[in-house]
């Protein structure tokens, strides 16, 4: 049962390159998230699927994409990198009131 | 839109008790969470509270005050794997998202 997985782990790009970042969970759980966490910030929602075929703006959507694939997987898209976007980014997936975090991806925009 | 404050660090010698405040704003109540987040780490649940009162978990404590509009995470015996972030998060409507405080970050010395 390996709960919430990301890929990449590390990653730096060049500002104008597009990415995805991966996130995968076997809880079978419907709501899957992403954050980006930024020294000082806390964690900050960018975009949410509440089940399989639904997603929602979070609080900062801005340059983000998002795919809800199945129910067990959740992709992050940036399709042209700025240097505002280095930062580090988690998924999650939550039953009820508890989420589950994955280990995170922390990407540089150069 | 939800707000929170929690202080941005507290510090404490091993042995000891130590409380980290959070107030928050929120446009309708769904509950008051607690996560911890280790240097490099993923975020990680530590309690929830739906009513008011005290909820004990081992050497951690979450108390809530509907009517305060606040909260506190409550340490006891800490240890220095105590220290870490501490982050409160309250929950937007139908548990569909999480708003976090920018977190504690605890310090615990010998």
């Amino acid at each position: 049962n390996a709960g919430v997985t990301q890929t990449p782990k590390f990653q730096v790009l060049k500002t104008g390159q597009s990415m995805t970042l991966q996130c995968a969970q076997d809880m079978n759980h419907n709501s899957m998230y992403w954050y980006r966490q930024d020294p000082g910030m806390g964690l900050r929602l960018i975009y949410y699927s509440a089940s399989e075929g639904t997603t929602d703006k979070g609080e900062v959507p801005n340059g983000y994409n998002v795919s809800r694939l199945n129910k067990r997987e959740f992709s992050l898209r940036l399709e042209s990198a700025a240097p505002s976007q280095t930062s580090v980014y988690f998924c999650a997936s939550s039953r009820v009131y508890e989420q589950y975090f994955g280990p995170g991806t922390r990407l540089t925009v150069t | 839109g939800q707000s929170l404050e929690q202080p941005s660090e507290v510090t404490a010698v091993e042995g000891a008790i130590v409380q980290i405040n959070c107030t928050y704003q929120t446009s309708g109540f769904y509950g008051l969470s607690w996560y911890q987040q280790h240097d490099g780490g993923a975020p990680t649940f530590l309690s929830y509270n739906a009513l008011d009162g005290l909820e004990e978990t081992g050497r951690f404590s979450s108390f809530l005050s509907r009517s305060d509009s606040y909260g506190y995470l409550l340490l006891q015996e800490l240890q220095m794997k105590d220290s870490a972030s501490y982050f409160c998060a309250v929950f937007n409507s139908g548990y569909s998202t999480l708003t976090f405080g920018k977190g504690t970050m605890l310090l615990v010395s010998p």
